[in-house]
């Protein structure tokens, strides 16, 4: 079974820091992954998605990469912002399985 | 609006009730899905559905039923609630190889 690790669990980082989240995963058939964020008691909001093909995608301060050989994946926030305050998830979508694997996430603090 | 509406956003039920959570999107997707997220576990897939006759069990569905109304419409019923399904409930659709995954704001259910 595919399993999704996420570390750290939690950071913290002082405004205008910039800032790297990790994401691992086991099994590297995947379609694609997809970075999340969450806020306290919201639903899921996508941040970028990457095809097993490519190996980078970016959106604004967001840089999200892919290794698929080697089954890990790293987004990066620069010039971080209280506003970036929230719980990061990253999931991939298994080849022949028909549902997103998520890790636990990390749930990063930006101090003021 | 919202591509993907869960109803009721917050719910506190007794056990042994029946309770329905209601999902709509406007996305036109086939393909929809509920996801139960608990701290430090991650999310989990309850069931999904390809399409309106078309339903699957997920990797907790024991416990849970589903109902998919109309390509928009997907329903998760816990028949018989009990306090480890406390629990927040998310709706998704789709989960696919090319496109991202649209996530409802959630429902926060309670079982007292």
């Amino acid at each position: 079974k595919q399993e999704v690790t996420q570390i750290p669990a939690a950071l913290s980082v002082p405004e205008g820091e910039n800032l790297v989240l990790n994401c691992s995963f086991t099994d590297s058939a995947i379609y694609n992954l997809q970075w999340f964020r969450q806020d306290p008691g919201k639903g899921l909001t996508s941040l970028l998605l990457i095809q097993s093909s490519q190996r980078e995608q970016t959106s604004g301060r967001l840089n999200a990469s892919l290794d698929k050989s080697s089954g890990r994946s790293t987004l990066y926030i620069a010039a971080s912002q209280p506003g970036d305050s929230a719980t990061y998830l990253c999931a991939v979508t298994q080849t022949g399985a028909n549902n997103l694997f998520f890790g636990t996430g990390t749930r990063l603090t930006v101090i003021p | 609006d919202a591509d993907v509406t869960q109803t009721p956003r917050n719910r506190i039920t007794k056990t042994g009730k029946r309770i329905m959570l209601e999902c709509s999107q406007t996305k036109g997707h086939d393909r929809m899905y509920w996801y139960r997220q608990d701290p430090g576990l991650g999310l989990q897939l309850i069931y999904y559905s390809f399409d309106v006759k078309d339903i699957n069990k997920g990797e907790i569905s024991d416990g849970y039923s589903v109902s998919r109304q109309a390509q928009a419409k997907f329903s998760l019923s816990l028949e018989s609630a009990i306090p480890n399904q406390t629990a927040l409930y998310f709706c998704a659709t789709p989960i696919s190889m090319n496109t991202e995954a649209f996530f409802g704001q959630g429902t926060r259910l309670t079982v007292v």
